[in-house]
C-alpha cells in the first residue's frame, strides 16, 4: 500500500488568486490522479498526472485552470488558478502502483473555500 | 456513457439489521467494480472489489451483469459501519480511470 499526504489540508482564498496543492506519496507509484469533490457531490476526475509530461485532462477541465506538475514518481502538484467561489471543493490526490492496478490510494484531501 | 448510480443518498438502519447499499452501472463492456468507504475523519479507502469475491468486514458484493448491479450487503449491521460508501467502476482492466457514484451515507442506529 501507499500512504499519501497533501498540503495544505485546508485553505480559504480570495477570488482571483491561485492555490497550489502538493501531493506526496511515500513510495513510487506509476499513476497519480487529481479528483474534485464538490459539496454533496461525488468524486470527479480532473486529470491524470504524468511524470515528465503534460497531464491528461478529463472533459471539462483545462490546463490553464488546473495546471499540474509531476516531476517524479512520488510527487505532484495541482494549481487552482484564478479562483472563483465555484472552485470551493475538496481536492483529492490518489496514486496507483501500476496502470490497471486494482486499487487506488487516496490522500486526505484539501478543503478549499473561495470567498 | 459510463455511469455509476447510487439511488440512496442516506440509508439508516438499526444495529443488527441487514444492510443493502444499491449500485447500478452503465457500461457496455466488462467493467471492474469496487466499493470504497470513507469513515468519519478518515480518508477514502478501498473496501472490496468484485474480482476478489471476498468478504471484508462482513460486507459482500456480487456483480450482476444482467441487472448491471453491484449492491453491497451485510447481514447484520454494526455501529462502526456508519460511513460514506462509494460504488466505483473502472471501464476496462488496462485503464486506471475510476468513475465514482454519488455515494450513500450509511447510518447505523443503536
Amino acid at each position: 500500500s501507499a500512504v499519501i499526504s497533501q498540503k495544505p489540508s485546508r485553505d480559504i482564498c480570495q477570488r482571483g488568486t491561485s492555490l497550489t496543492i502538493q501531493c506526496q506519496v511515500d513510495s513510487q507509484v506509476t499513476m497519480m490522479f487529481w479528483y474534485r469533490q464538490q459539496p454533496g457531490q461525488s468524486l470527479t476526475l480532473i486529470a491524470t498526472a504524468n511524470q515528465g509530461s503534460e497531464a491528461t485532462y478529463e472533459s471539462g477541465f483545462v490546463i490553464d485552470k488546473f495546471p499540474i506538475s509531476r516531476p517524479n514518481l512520488t510527487f505532484s502538484t495541482l494549481t487552482v488558478s484564478n479562483m472563483s467561489p465555484e472552485d470551493s471543493s475538496i481536492y483529492l490526490c490518489s496514486g496507483a502502483p501500476g496502470q490497471g492496478a486494482n486499487e487506488q490510494f487516496f490522500g486526505p484531501g484539501t478543503r478549499l473555500t473561495v470567498l | 456513457a459510463q455511469r455509476v448510480t447510487q439511488p440512496e443518498k442516506l440509508l439508516s438502519v438499526f444495529k443488527g439489521a441487514p444492510v443493502e447499499l444499491k449500485c447500478n452501472y452503465s457500461y457496455s463492456g466488462s467493467p471492474e467494480l469496487f466499493w470504497y468507504v470513507q469513515y468519519s475523519r478518515q480518508r477514502l479507502q478501498l473496501l472490496l472489489r468484485h474480482i476478489s469475491r471476498e468478504s471484508i468486514k462482513g460486507f459482500t458484493a456480487d456483480l450482476n451483469k444482467g441487472e448491471t448491479s453491484f449492491h453491497l450487503k451485510k447481514p447484520f449491521a454494526q455501529e462502526e459501519d456508519s460511513a460514506m460508501y462509494y460504488c466505483a467502476l473502472r471501464p476496462y482492466s488496462s485503464a486506471s480511470k475510476i468513475i465514482f457514484g454519488s455515494g450513500t451515507r450509511l447510518s447505523i442506529r443503536p
